[in-house]
């Protein structure tokens, strides 16, 4: 059974930074593309980041970019999110997901349930 | 401006058939295929349509997808209760060189 389990959510002063990792189980991390997505309050899904199944393709959203760094080792299926110079609008629940092969898609097939992120001083 | 053009609320009545539109460019849906996503408050969405209009294992058929030209389309028929909820269309932009989802729509069950 594919999991996907979200970490490392939490409350945070604005320009501080934040990590947050994805674990995967149920089948090998370095085989498939994942993406961050985002949902804030009010507000719809935004695409954060992508990387390929062996970190050759990375892609950000212009919203974070030079801000964010998504990596993965997949040795530990796990997929990371470095968080750095928060913005209040980076407040949302960040969902971590798998892609249906190996590039970045987005025909997002997996998700996990999302952890917390509040950026407020 | 969104690259993604939805309306922001849709609605029905049980039984009926609803579509939800989704509007973009020629390097967005004009080049690439749309995916759709259902999320109900409080859940991870889940991937509704695939490649305009596939259907992954499990999804009712009457979920149904389309595209022509630069727009695309949800359609649900026998619409239920239990279909109340946001639906996002999404796709790659090969301008911008990235993801992106539309702004959603929030279907409501009269």
């Amino acid at each position: 059974e594919v999991q996907i389990l979200e970490s490392g959510g939490g409350s945070v002063q604005p320009g501080g930074s934040l990590i947050l990792s994805c674990a995967v189980s149920g089948f090998s991390l370095e085989t498939y593309a994942m993406s961050w997505v985002r949902l804030a309050p009010g507000k719809g899904l935004e695409w954060v980041s992508g990387i390929s199944n062996n970190g050759g393709s990375i892609y950000y959203s212009d919203s974070v970019k030079g801000r964010f760094t998504i990596s993965r080792d997949n040795s530990k299926d796990t997929l990371y999110l470095q968080m750095t110079s928060l913005r209040a609008e980076d407040t949302a629940v960040y969902y971590c997901a798998r892609d249906w092969r190996w590039l970045v898609q987005g025909r997002l097939v997996y998700w996990g349930q999302g952890t917390l992120v509040t950026v407020s001083s | 401006q969104s690259v993604l053009t939805q309306p922001p609320s849709a609605s029905g009545t049980p039984g009926q058939r609803v579509t939800i539109s989704c509007s973009g460019g020629g390097s967005n849906i004009g080049t690439n295929t749309v995916n759709w996503y259902q999320q109900f408050p409080g859940a991870a969405p889940k991937l509704l349509i695939y490649s305009s209009d596939q259907r992954p294992s499990g999804v009712p058929d009457r979920f149904s997808g389309s595209k022509s030209g630069t727009s695309a389309s949800l359609a649900i028929s026998g619409l239920q209760s239990d279909d109340a909820a946001h639906y996002y269309c999404a796709v790659w932009d090969e301008n911008l060189n990235g993801f992106f989802f539309g702004g959603g729509t929030k279907l409501t069950v009269l």
